[in-house]
């Protein structure tokens, strides 16, 4: 059963327009929802996160909206730069979950010059 | 700087023979996990540790053993009792609840 769903394996944007990466999502007891960045052979790295009682969340080019009636988040980039290119995981955990993460199965986002 | 360091990033091995991977934090975190990536399955959750001298197993712990003796350091053995071991390995590490990982730049094992 995924409690996470990234519908969308692959998304290929031109350099300078918006990214736009979605995320669904079952489990209502989630508390927090972050955004990691995965470059090939690399650990993942923390981009930006939100707390279940916020509806949006931004930082520099990043936004993050979050519709709990909907059960989904989505990640926007804008403007979107070659160096964007790369796997993106959804993920969500509650609290008192002993820290642990629910994954998606990733987006691979590519800008195209 | 602080940070989470595995070795080795490359690490090959035969069939039936176990193999440890390292995980060492110098960031003071108290939770530690592994993870697992196969192209197409995302993230899967091994093992996590809160504290010293206690861990517990995630959705795919049949296979591996680990320890954690240390605050600074969380090994994943993988056994040969683990049907599939060739794939990415991740540690990471949390210091709170909110969910933030700090990830390696992980291992991969390759089995001959």
């Amino acid at each position: 059963d995924q409690q996470v769903k990234q519908n969308s394996p692959s998304l290929s944007v031109q350099e300078g327009r918006i990214s736009i990466l979605n995320c669904d999502y079952t489990n209502s007891m989630f508390d927090y929802f972050l955004w990691y960045k995965k470059y090939p052979a690399e650990g993942p790295t923390f981009l930006i996160s939100i707390s279940s009682i916020k509806d949006k969340n931004e930082d520099g080019r990043f936004t993050v909206f979050l519709n709990k009636s909907a059960k989904h988040l989505s990640l926007h980039i804008v403007p979107s730069q070659p160096g964007d290119s790369a796997v993106y995981f959804c993920a969500a955990v509650t609290e008192g979950s002993n820290y642990k993460l629910t994954f998606g199965k990733g987006t691979l986002l590519t800008v195209n010059p | 700087d602080g940070g989470i360091t595995q070795s080795p990033k490359y690490l090959f091995r035969k069939e039936g023979q176990n193999v440890t991977l390292s995980c060492e934090q110098n960031l003071n975190h108290d939770a530690m996990y592994w993870y697992r990536q196969d192209p197409g399955q995302g993230l899967r959750l091994i093992y996590y540790s809160q504290i010293v001298n206690d861990f517990q197993k995630g959705d795919i712990a049949e296979g591996y053993s680990v320890s954690r003796e240390k605050k600074e350091s969380f090994p994943l053995t993988v056994t040969s009792a683990q049907k599939n071991p060739t794939a990415f390995y991740l540690c990471a590490s949390s210091a709170t609840s909110a969910g933030e990982l700090f990830f390696g730049e992980g291992s991969r094992l390759t089995v001959l």
